[in-house]
């Protein structure tokens, strides 16, 4: 169990449009999901911690208007990216926290999805 | 908000040499947390450290987190080339919330 797909994988756009990416967890509930952006050969950065029902925390430095986060359901949360430019372009990837059931416990740690490689032209 | 050092950012080796990455923190830690990124791919969790002085096993990897839970380690033995990819140690990153910070990272690289 525990996993988590994106959608897309790989997007590109021209400068100006916006871009959403959505992240779901498949089997069980997250209440929590974070977004974190990752540049060649660099490490993640969070960008934005997503919980269920309410507004999204953003890191310090994280545009909220640009980068629009909604967590509608507990299993899904979307990014999008609004105007994106080319400095944009990285690779976005979130993960999910949810009390996960393994075989003969739970889990409370986070799970990674594919991650989403956005190029903005 | 927290950081944690990590060291060092490439390392070769020989395939069948041991490899060892760190990473060190100057405040004290609720937990560390390892993952592995294939090239091309996402972080993989690996373990999370909790408890002072714990060491884990897991086949040829053994994860240590210090006694004074501010720095820890990853230690692979004989490697292959199966384990090629970027390791990062991840830390809370404060303010209530439980998304992490992470460390820079170390690549490895085995040449066979």
């Amino acid at each position: 169990g525990a996993v988590v797909s994106q959608h897309p994988s790989r997007v590109i756009c021209k400068s100006g449009t916006s871009v959403k990416i959505e992240c779901r967890s498949l089997d069980f509930q997250a209440t929590t999901m974070f977004w974190y952006r990752q540049f060649p050969k660099k490490s993640l950065m969070l960008m934005a911690t997503s919980n269920e029902g309410s507004k999204a925390t953003y890191e310090q430095g994280v545009e909220k208007d640009k980068f629009l986060i909604n967590h509608a359901s507990l299993t899904l949360s979307t990014l999008t990216v609004t105007s994106a430019h080319p400095e944009d372009s990285s690779f976005y990837i979130c993960s999910a926290r949810g009390r996960v059931r393994l075989a003969g416990s739970h889990s409370y740690e986070q799970y990674f999805g594919p991650g989403t490689r956005l190029t903005v032209t | 908000g927290q950081q944690v050092m990590q060291i060092p950012q490439y390392q070769h080796v020989q395939e069948g040499e041991d490899f060892t990455t760190y990473c060190n923190s100057s405040t004290t830690l609720s937990n560390i947390q390892w993952y592995k990124q294939r090239p091309g791919g996402h972080p993989v969790f690996l373990i999370q450290l909790v408890k002072s002085g714990e060491v884990k096993k897991q086949k040829r990897l053994t994860f240590q987190f210090g006694e004074a839970k501010k720095n820890s380690s990853l230690h692979i033995t004989a490697t292959q080339t199966t384990d090629v990819g970027t390791y990062f140690c991840a830390v809370p990153s404060g303010g209530g919330a439980d998304g992490l910070t992470f460390g820079k990272g170390t690549h490895l690289i085995i040449q066979p």
